[in-house]
């Protein structure tokens, strides 16, 4: 069944550091891709998604590209802020086609100053 | 536009007791879905309605849980009776039900049960 692998947390790093953090799925079909985040507290929201292979979501200085032949949906930025504290989930539409998602199981970054 | 909205924010209840959570879903939305987050088992889905209608209940723990959706404005996740091992905090979320679409998530319903 689909399902998506994200790379085991917590991520500590010190600011103005460049961030990777791992996404690989398997799934049926042409998913979409979302990474989400979620600060402590609040509900997740959206942080970028991408609809086809070779597609790159990006926002607020993050970025992520569509890998088919990889199976992988990476999340990078180049230069990591404290409030970029928070827990990030990968996630892909399910085969279903009925608006399910499918989420990883998230991955805490902690940026310190 | 308001988005997903819940109540109540915190609920902390004995064991044993019923425990309502409600959903108001983003207007124009057609699906809806019930997360519950814990630190042990992370994110998991329990039952999301497409239409008002109960698609996938799979992921619903045992027979304490129900949920209803008895419009396209307002849901709710009920626990009869609440366990302790309830506790833990539970998202609403809506979209508009397209195949690439965004799924839009409530505050969360913090519940502690005693």
């Amino acid at each position: 069944g689909d399902s998506v692998t994200q790379m085991e947390g917590p991520v500590t790093l010190s600011e103005e550091a460049f961030l990777t953090i791992n996404c690989t799925y398997t799934a049926t079909g042409y998913p979409s891709l979302f990474w989400y985040v979620q600060y402590p507290g609040e509900g997740l929201q959206l942080l970028l998604k991408a609809t086809k292979a070779d597609d790159k979501g990006s926002n607020k200085g993050f970025e992520a590209t569509y890998r088919k032949e990889t199976t992988s949906f990476h999340l990078e930025k180049g230069s990591v802020q404290v409030s970029d504290s928070a827990v990030y989930f990968c996630a892909l539409t399910a085969s279903s086609n009925t608006g399910k998602l499918i989420f990883g199981q998230g991955t805490t970054l902690q940026v310190k100053p | 536009d308001a988005g997903v909205i819940q109540s109540p924010r915190h609920e902390v209840t004995e064991m044993g007791q019923e425990v309502t959570l409600r959903c108001k879903p983003i207007s124009g939305h057609n699906s809806l879905f019930w997360y519950r987050q814990t630190m042990m088992r992370g994110l998991e889905l329990l039952i999301y309605f497409n239409n008002n209608v109960p698609i996938d209940d799979s992921g619903m723990p045992e027979d304490r849980f129900s949920a209803k959706m008895p419009n396209a404005s307002f849901s709710t996740l009920k626990i009869q009776p609440s366990e302790p091992r309830d506790s833990a905090v539970y998202f609403c979320a809506s979209s508009r039900d397209t195949r690439a679409d965004t799924q839009y998530f409530g505050p969360g319903t913090r519940l502690t049960v005693l």
